[in-house]
């Protein structure tokens, strides 16, 4: 069973646009949310990442929002560039005990200039 | 900080023989350290957790005889395919965990090792 729903599986952005990918949990005990950036034949990248605590974390053009009644949170991308495209994972974690992230199936995106 | 290396970063090898994976945090000392697996355009799937000094938590349906996980140090843990087949060609991510710079607990991925088995 996908612990962690991911949608879109793919995504085209203009140059300048914002990229939205969307995921939803059902697990209530998961307390931390992290986003990955990957890029092909490379490991996973943390981009950024949330607590259940807050609504909304921004680092620079990425934002996360968080959604707790609705057991969802979503990854913003203002001005996207061509260097961001990749395939980006939502995860789901407890922050204690085993710690295991459960990600999502991975959205590719792609920004075209 | 936080870096976490793998060794090879791409392997052939033939059907039959065994391959080692290594995977060392640089800058950190990780007692616990998690090896995926990928295939292509998949997302990542959670072979197993590995403990330093205590035997691995291997993940439903991922074979323990097959792939040997060794955690000897706090720095090193180790994937090893054993008679490896075809089908075990595949991309392998670990990560170790570590503690970010808010506290929390974190993974941290390796660059990954494409197993090539012919």
């Amino acid at each position: 069973q996908q612990q962690v729903k991911q949608s879109p599986q793919s995504l085209i952005v203009q140059k300048g646009g914002i990229s939205i990918i969307n995921c939803a949990y059902e697990n209530t005990a998961f307390d931390y949310f992290p986003w990955y950036q990957q890029f092909p034949g490379k490991g996973p990248a943390l981009l950024i990442a949330i607590r259940p605590d807050v609504s909304e974390k921004k680092e620079g053009r990425f934002t996360i929002s968080f959604n707790k009644s609705a057991k969802q949170f979503s990854l913003h991308i203002m001005d996207s560039q061509p260097g961001d495209s990749a395939t980006y994972f939502c995860a789901a974690s407890r922050r204690t005990g085993a710690n295991n992230l459960f990600f999502g199936t991975g959205t590719r995106l792609t920004v075209i200039p | 900080g936080a870096v976490v290396s793998q060794h090879p970063s791409r392997v052939i090898c033939k059907s039959g023989t065994s391959v080692k994976i290594e995977c060392r945090s640089l800058d950190f000392q990780a007692t616990t350290m998690f090896w995926y697996r990928q295939f292509p355009k998949k997302s990542l799937m959670l072979m197993a957790t590995s403990n330093e000094g205590s035997k691995a938590t291997y993940e439903q349906g991922v074979e323990k005889d097959k792939f040997l996980i060794n955690h000897a140090s706090l720095t090193l843990s180790t994937l090893t395919v054993t008679s490896a087949h075809p089908e075990d060609s595949s991309f392998y991510i670990c990560s170790a965990r570590g503690t970010s710079g808010s506290g929390d607990y974190e993974q941290y991925f390796g660059p990954g090792t494409r197993l090539t088995v012919t």
